[in-house]
């Protein structure tokens, strides 16, 4: 199947500094990426939705001046957590689809991020 | 009423055993239904995707009642290595997916 690949794998920084997260898709092109977070023993949240030349959109309840996304190329979409605090501390993950539909989501392997 | 909802287990069964999983959804004009499997610490996997006249993958068997909003996977003759949390997953309008809590299977020697 197709890879995402998404660095770095884990990341442990101080409260207030920022963390750039990568996702690439490897063997094809992704117009949108998706960006989610896992708190322990809970289900992935859908943040937001990454567009390729825009602007991304943001799910209710999520900052978007704190996790900054970019996507500038067809390959990469890029999460930054602005300031982190404590509360940040969680797993970060993405996934791009190859086409529409019903088509498989892939996932990169994820981010685990500890602000402390 | 959350979107999607499971039962978080653990499931403890022994190998060998069948066991059964469900998951309902409150989105009546979700369109596109999964499982996937999340090892400890791990990316979610792609398990298998849920037609409305049911399929089936090697040991795994998955059923869709839409007008329940009730999805459902059948593991039969476990093994030691489907010890992991499945994840009911739907997709909506949107692109992008809901997912449940999971439920996590323990599979006993």
């Amino acid at each position: 199947g197709a890879v995402v690949s998404q660095h770095p794998s884990w990341v442990i920084c101080k409260s207030g500094t920022s963390v750039k997260i990568e996702c690439r898709s490897l063997d094809f092109q992704a117009t949108t990426m998706f960006w989610y977070r896992q708190f322990p023993k809970q289900s992935l949240m859908l943040m937001a939705t990454s567009n390729e030349g825009s602007k991304a959109t943001y799910e209710q309840g999520v900052e978007k001046d704190k996790f900054l996304i970019n996507h500038a190329s067809l390959t990469l979409s890029t999460l930054t957590v602005t300031s982190a605090h404590p509360e940040d501390s969680s797993f970060y993950i993405c996934s791009a689809r190859v086409g529409q539909g019903t088509s498989e989501a892939f996932f990169g392997q994820g981010t685990r991020l500890t602000v402390v | 009423r959350k979107e999607v909802e499971q039962d978080p287990g653990p499931f403890n069964v022994p190998e060998g055993a069948t066991v059964a999983f469900n998951c309902t959804y409150s989105n009546s004009a979700s369109q596109s239904f999964f499982w996937y499997r999340q090892d400890c610490r791990k990316e979610p996997k792609l398990l298998m995707s849920v037609y409305s006249s049911g399929n089936e993958d090697g040991r795994f068997t998955a059923q869709l009642n839409r007008a329940s909003q009730y999805i459902s996977l059948l593991i039969r003759d476990s093994k030691l290595s489907d010890s992991a949390t499945y994840l009911c997953v739907v997709r909506g309008g949107a692109d992008g997916l809901t997912f449940g809590k999971g439920t996590h299977l323990i599979i006993q020697p």
